[in-house]
């Protein structure tokens, strides 16, 4: 089945970027998504990128899309501590489910 | 709005007690998760259900059951809970599987089996 690796923790210090790396293995997802979760919360959709797309930029949030390597990363301009919390990427590839990734613990220093 | 509602937030069972959890969702989505959330392994499907009357195995089924007998509810069901099943469950639903779809998800329910 698919299965969605990323790096478990990223730390850094307010006002910088962080970027937050994601592979995955099946070549046919059609979206693939970053989902935040802050601590006793549920999980919320942050942005998707259709397959077909190579990067998509949304305020502070770029991603970029290598089909290719099958590797997706979210960059965070500007981090701020609000920005703490566990980034899940996930892809879907059919019948609606979603394979996640274990999730990037990202935390911001001031 | 109401969204995804999870019921209950929290819950402590014995081993070898059973419960429902309930999830409902006010968007008149046709699918519906269940997904179970365990430090370091992510989140991981355990049932799902494509629309009113469907039920179908996801990753990790064993040990609990589904029900979706009204489009809005999805249950979880735990006929014998085991300290395996202590976790925090997460219930999403979406609109359809494919294009522009997104999942919303509930606030989770954390159990913890003893």
């Amino acid at each position: 089945g698919e299965d969605v690796e990323q790096s478990l923790f990223l730390s850094v210090r307010e006002g910088d970027s962080s970027v937050i790396n994601c592979t995955y293995t099946d070549s046919s997802s059609t979206y693939l998504y970053w989902y935040k979760q802050e601590p006793g919360a549920g999980l919320q959709l942050l942005t998707y990128i259709f397959s077909n797309m190579d990067m998509k930029q949304d305020q502070r949030l770029t991603v970029l899309l290598n089909k290719k390597d099958k590797h997706l990363s979210l960059r965070i301009a500007d981090t701020q501590t609000g920005d703490s919390a566990i980034y899940f990427c996930a892809s879907n590839t059919n019948a609606g489910k979603s394979t996640f990734g274990d999730g990037t613990t990202l935390t911001v220093k001031p | 709005n109401a969204g995804v509602t999870q019921t209950p937030k929290f819950r402590v069972l014995k081993t070898g007690q059973s419960m429902t959890l309930l999830c409902a969702q006010d968007m008149n989505h046709e699918y519906m998760y269940w997904y179970r959330q365990d430090p370091g392994m992510g989140l991981r499907l355990i049932h799902y259900s494509v629309g009113e009357g469907t039920t179908a195995k996801g990753e990790v089924p064993d040990g609990y059951n589904v029900s979706r007998l009204k489009k809005q509810n999805f249950l979880l069901g735990l006929e014998s809970a085991a300290p395996s099943q202590t976790s925090v469950y997460f219930c999403a639903s979406s609109y359809s599987p494919g294009l522009n779809t997104e999942a919303f998800f509930g606030q989770g329910t954390r159990l913890t089996v003893v």
